[in-house]
C-alpha cells in the first residue's frame, strides 16, 4: 500500500523558516517525480514545487522561487522541502504527492494527508 | 503561465442528478488535464487522468472529455458519497496550475 506522511508544520513567525519531511513508502520511490502542492485555508490547491526522480530537475512556483528548496534522499525514500523567509500567505496545509508520468499520461496518483503550516506573529 | 477556470464555481444537486462541470484552459494543453475530488478535510484524490482515463477503483458514472482548451467532468448520476470538491490540473508546462474549484452540494 502507497503511503506518503508528511511532517515538520507547525506554527512560525515572518521570516522564519521550516523544514517539511513526506516519508514514503509501498512504492519504488526512487522511480517517481514528487511534488508539494498546498492549500491555504478555504482556497483552491496551488502547485509549489516537483523534484525528479533522480533530484536531476526541480521546477518551483513564483511565489516560492527563492525561498523554498526541493530535495530528496532515495536511499531514504524521504522528500523534503527547505522552506526559508515564510510569509503570511504561506499558511496552508503542504501535501506531498507522487507525480506519475509516463509520456501521454500524468497525474499526482497518490497524496499525503497533508501538514499544516501558520505563519503568524 | 496556463490560467485554468472552472465553471461554475459552486453547484447545487440533488441525488440522481447528472451534473457537468467544465475546465477551461488560456492556452491549448492537449489532453494532459487531470481531474480531482477533495472531501472536507481530506487530501485531494485522482479521479481522470489524460482528460478522459478513469483511475482505477474510480466509479463509471464519472467521465471525462475535452482536448486543447476546454475539459468537462460529468457525473451521470449523482451518489450522496460525490458531494465534494473538484479540482482541474494542467500538466502540459510549467509553472502547473489547477483551477480554482467547484463545490458541488446537495440541494
Amino acid at each position: 500500500e502507497v503511503q506518503l506522511l508528511e511532517s515538520g508544520g507547525g506554527l512560525v513567525q515572518p521570516g522564519g523558516s521550516l523544514r517539511l519531511t513526506c516519508t514514503a513508502s509501498g512504492f519504488m520511490f526512487s522511480s517517481y517525480a514528487m511534488s508539494w502542492v498546498r492549500q491555504a485555508p478555504g482556497q483552491g490547491l496551488e502547485w509549489v514545487s516537483t523534484m525528479c526522480n533522480n533530484g536531476g530537475c526541480t521546477y518551483y512556483a513564483d511565489s516560492v522561487r527563492g525561498r523554498f528548496t526541493i530535495s530528496r534522499d532515495n536511499s531514504k525514500n524521504t522528500l523534503y522541502v527547505q522552506m526559508n523567509s515564510l510569509r503570511v500567505e504561506d499558511t496552508a496545509i503542504y501535501y506531498c504527492a507522487t507525480y506519475f508520468y509516463d509520456g501521454g499520461n500524468r497525474n499526482f496518483d497518490y497524496w499525503g494527508q497533508g501538514v499544516l503550516v501558520t505563519v503568524s506573529s | 503561465d496556463i490560467q485554468l477556470t472552472q465553471s461554475p464555481s459552486f453547484l447545487s444537486a440533488s441525488v440522481g442528478d447528472r451534473v457537468t462541470i467544465t475546465c477551461r484552459a488560456s492556452q491549448g494543453i492537449s489532453r494532459y488535464l487531470v481531474w480531482y475530488q477533495q472531501k472536507p478535510g481530506r487530501a485531494p484524490k485522482l479521479l481522470i487522468y489524460g482528460a478522459s482515463t478513469l483511475q482505477t477503483g474510480v466509479p463509471s458514472r464519472f467521465s471525462g472529455s475535452g482536448s486543447g482548451t476546454e475539459f468537462t467532468l460529468t457525473i451521470s448520476s449523482l451518489q450522496p458519497e460525490d458531494f465534494a470538491t473538484y479540482h482541474c490540473q494542467q500538466l502540459h508546462s510549467y509553472p502547473i496550475t489547477f483551477g480554482q474549484g467547484t463545490r458541488l452540494e446537495i440541494k
